[in-house]
């Protein structure tokens, strides 16, 4: 049973476009968000999170929206960068005293130069 | 580089086999965490554990078992390996409380023949 889904395998975008990433979370007991991002051989980094009592996060080009009445979030990246490039997953943390983390499967974005 | 270190980096071995994967988390994090990423799969949740206690569990095999030792390194032992268990093996430290940001090392990639 997928908690958390990132519909789009891959997603390609032009650099200076705006990249935009989507998640579906069926859990109400997330009470934050966050994105990773990966890189090939490399462990997964920190980019931006967002806590349930929040609809939006900014951070530089990175903006992060939450919509918990259709459990959906999305990551907006503008302008959009070839070092952007990498594998994103979506991973709320599960609440309730849990801390552990519930990854999504990435979707790998591609920004052409 | 998120100081958390991660050995050995490749392994590779026959089935019914036993390995272990070590894990030295950041200075200071208290926390561990075990993750799975099987190939085109998200990262999967495998346990916790808090200075030296077990916290979380998720759907780690019996076959496998963890500990974290005194000076707050962790290791995962699997055991009686199957061509399944192939996949990327993360771990990850985070600080007592906060927003739920892990910090992952490269990972351990673990390859059955």
């Amino acid at each position: 049973d997928q908690q958390v889904k990132q519909n789009s395998p891959s997603l390609s975008v032009q650099e200076g476009r705006i990249s935009i990433l989507n998640c579906d979370y069926t859990n109400s007991m997330f009470d934050y968000f966050l994105w990773y991002k990966k890189y090939p051989a490399e462990g997964p980094t920190f980019l931006i999170s967002i806590s349930s009592i929040k609809d939006k996060n900014e951070d530089g080009r990175f903006t992060v929206f939450l919509n918990k009445s259709a459990k959906h979030l999305s990551l907006h990246i503008v302008p959009s960068q070839p070092g952007d490039s990498a594998v994103y997953f979506c991973a709320p943390r599960s609440g309730g005293g849990s801390e552990k983390l519930v990854f999504g499967k990435g979707t790998k974005l591609t920004v052409n130069p | 580089d998120s100081g958390v270190t991660q050995t050995p980096k490749h392994l590779i071995t026959a089935t019914g086999q036993r390995v272990t994967l070590r894990c030295s988390p950041r200075s200071g994090d208290l926390s561990v965490y075990w993750y799975q990423q099987s190939l085109d799969q998200g990262l999967q949740f495998l346990i916790q554990y808090y200075n030296g206690e077990e916290r979380a569990k998720g759907n780690i095999l019996e076959r496998f078992s963890a500990q974290q030792f005194p000076d707050l390194h962790s290791e995962l032992n699997l055991s009686s390996l199957e061509l399944g268990d192939s996949a990327l093996y993360f771990c990850a430290s985070s600080p007592t409380t906060g927003t739920g940001e892990l910090f992952f090392g490269e990972g351990s990639r673990l390859t059955v023949l």
